[in-house]
């Protein structure tokens, strides 16, 4: 079946440290996201990734699409404490039904102040 | 952006029972899907609800445990049925984008104790 591997499973850094986290896909995948989802709460879409290569910031957020478009990160840099939860990438389903996700198993992140 | 009510946020409820969780949105689309979530997981595609017809079940999900409804395009249950402790989760309706390529969003989640 269709997987998304995400590692690592848990991160925990000091404020000021750098976090990434690391999808790969068994198949190459036409988009991949991102979500957060802090603790208690439902995942929140953070940003989609569509071409080759290709790269995103958001402030301190930077986000990367493999030239294959099987692999992804996700890179924090100078940690906060309100970067803590969990993010995970999720890839589209076979076929076209738009909105059917694949996700990975999510990054937890803690960050000790 | 779009709003899903989802309800109930919350509930504790007896093996063997059931319980039907609806999601209602704030315009009309054709594709929502409901994703479980179990603790310390992630969410796992149940099924696809596409109004006027049956749902979608992924591999490992029937619909005898989880029927779905979806009678418009602005709403959608799913039903737990016959509980157990293993089916204590966050159950979490989204939508299909509104658009190529752009984001899912979702419900706030259930979170279901079955005790």
């Amino acid at each position: 079946g269709q997987q998304v591997m995400q590692i690592p499973q848990y991160q925990h850094v000091q404020e000021g440290e750098d976090f990434t986290t690391y999808c790969n896909s068994s198949t190459t995948l036409s988009n991949i996201q991102w979500y957060k989802q802090r603790p208690g709460g439902h995942p929140v879409f953070l940003i989609q990734l569509v071409k080759s290569g290709e790269v995103k910031k958001q402030k301190r957020l930077t986000f990367q699409f493999g030239e294959a478009k099987k692999n992804s990160s996700l890179h924090i840099t100078a940690t906060q404490t309100t970067d803590v939860g969990t993010y995970f990438c999720a890839g589209p389903g076979r076929g076209s039904t738009l909105g059917r996700l694949y996700f990975g198993r999510g990054t937890q992140l803690t960050v000790w102040p | 952006s779009a709003v899903i009510s989802q309800k109930p946020s919350r509930d504790i409820c007896q093996r063997g029972t059931s319980l039907t969780i609806q999601c209602q949105v704030d315009s009309q689309v054709t594709m929502m899907f409901w994703y479980r979530q179990q603790p310390g997981q992630s969410l796992t595609l149940i099924a696809t609800a596409n109004q006027g017809s049956e749902a979608t079940y992924e591999s490992g999900f029937v619909i005898d445990k989880f029927p779905i409804s979806r009678p418009n395009l602005t709403f959608s249950t799913l039903t737990v049925s016959n509980m157990s402790p293993e089916d204590s989760s966050i159950y979490l309706c989204s939508m299909e984008p509104r658009g190529l390529n752009t984001e899912a969003f979702f419900g706030q989640g259930t979170r279901l104790t079955v005790v």
